[in-house]
């Protein structure tokens, strides 16, 4: 069964901190997604990437994909950055659309 | 441009009641997904279609059953609804298979009693 491993699985920050969230997989993929999930339950896509590092803004993705494993950090963290950060690789069924979802992380920033 | 949206957005049903999800996408996208989240799990894949008149099933797809008659809607059926079916039910939708973002409807919160 394809794996999905997130960490840490809550997070409590204060206004301005680094954060970081940490995905390892356990499949052969060729790319892996970031989503977050607002309080409301909104899903949206944060990041796809098969190689090296994204930034969008004050968020930054990485992946190694020879050692199954990606990281997402949020530089100067906010209140608003609070979420569920989701971490999907590809590759479930053998096509790469149909993501594995980990449990996510539960992030929250306090003022 | 409305992306992906779902009806109904909440629904009560009574075990045994059968009741059709339906999941709309205007981006002219190919493939379309079904997917349930449950508290303390990942989302989980039930059914997917890679085209217009395709359908194959993801995960769970038990107790499931879709349709995709025409290109921009996937249709999610429950032919007799379990208490274990009681999930929150996201449709989504991306252009292509690999390294393509799927876009996400805003989600469906069903209970069966």
């Amino acid at each position: 069964k394809n794996e999905v491993e997130q960490s840490p699985q809550n997070l409590t920050a204060q206004e301005g901190e680094f954060i970081t969230i940490n995905c390892s997989y356990s499949v052969g993929i060729s790319a892996l997604h970031w989503l977050q999930q607002h309080p409301g339950g909104g899903i949206v896509s944060l990041f796809m990437l098969s190689s090296g590092k994204k930034k969008h803004g004050r968020l930054i993705a990485t992946i190694n994909i020879q050692e199954k494993h990606s990281s997402l950090h949020i530089t100067a963290s906010h209140p608003r950055d609070s979420a569920v950060y989701i971490c999907a690789p590809g590759g479930y069924g053998g096509s790469q659309g149909n993501l594995i979802f980990g449990k996510g992380t539960k992030l929250s920033v306090k003022p | 441009n409305a992306g992906v949206t779902q009806t109904p957005k909440f629904r009560v049903l009574k075990t045994g009641q059968s009741m059709t999800l339906l999941c709309a996408q205007d981006m002219n996208h190919e493939y379309m997904y079904w997917y349930r989240q449950d508290p303390g799990m990942g989302l989980r894949l039930i059914h997917y279609s890679v085209g217009e008149g395709t359908t194959a099933k993801g995960e769970v797809p038990d107790g499931y059953n879709v349709s995709r008659l025409k290109k921009q809607n996937f249709l999610l059926g429950l032919e007799s609804a379990a208490p274990s079916q009681t999930s929150v039910y996201f449709c989504a939708s991306s252009p292509y298979a690999d390294r393509a973002e799927q876009f996400f409807g805003p989600g469906t919160r069903l209970t069966v009693l």
